[in-house]
């Protein structure tokens, strides 16, 4: 069975500094990562995916095998940032059915 | 852009009442889906559905739970007799295909928060 860990449930930091969100996950196949991020009262969406290798607003997040992990980092955050973030994984081609989220951290950005 | 909206966007029923949350996937999208998160839990899939049937169901979607399309733009969760433990955000999402993968993502809407009394 697949799972995703999200170890922390809050991270705060100040504007202007680095950011990692940590995401481990288990899964015996070739997995798809993602990110999705809600902000206040606002609907769940997609922040990024692996496969991508793209830069969403200065968010990257690595796909590492051996590690597997998915960390994603920013290397100034800003306020807009503040949001609630969700690691998730699917198996590779399978239907949308199979994502599996992790529990979700809290990113607090203060001034 | 067009968007997956939800009505109501809070709910409240007394256990043993039934409720139906509402959903308008994106027009052009086939496949749907239910997701709910407990709060302080993840988010958790509960069922999906293409070409008007239930393709797959999790083991929380047991006999209480039923969905619908009625009519072209609608997609609906029932639940028959509400528990306190039903108490949770209900997402629905819309994919224009089956995958998760690049051509295929799922797109949420903002959420029903269900508080059973």
């Amino acid at each position: 069975a697949q799972r995703v860990t999200q170890p922390e449930k809050l991270l705060s930091v100040f504007k202007g500094a680095p950011v990692e969100l940590k995401c481990n996950y288990s899964y015996s196949g070739s997995p798809e990562l993602f990110w999705y991020v809600q902000y206040s009262r606002q609907r769940l969406q997609l922040l990024l995916r692996h496969i991508s290798r793209e830069s969403i607003k200065g968010f990257t997040a690595d796909l590492n095998k051996g590690e597997t992990s998915f960390h994603l980092k920013k290397p100034f955050a800003q306020e807009e940032d503040s949001a609630m973030y969700y690691c998730a994984l699917l198996p590779r081609g399978g239907a949308n059915s199979k994502l599996t989220f992790g529990k979700g951290i809290t990113l607090s950005v203060r001034p | 852009e067009p968007e997956v909206t939800q009505t109501p966007s809070h709910q409240v029923t007394q256990m043993g009442q039934e409720v139906i949350l509402r959903c308008v996937p994106i027009s052009n999208h086939l496949y749907f889906y239910w997701y709910r998160q407990i709060l302080g839990q993840k988010v958790e899939f509960l069922v999906s559905f293409y070409n008007n049937e239930i393709s797959e169901k999790s083991e929380i979607f047991d006999d209480q739970f039923s969905v619908e399309r009625p009519d072209g733009s609608n997609f609906t969760l029932k639940i028959r007799s509400t528990k306190l433990e039903d108490s949770a955000m209900y997402f629905c999402a819309s994919s224009e295909g089956a995958s998760g993968q690049a051509n295929s993502p799922l797109h949420f809407g903002n959420g029903t928060r269900l508080t059973v009394t």
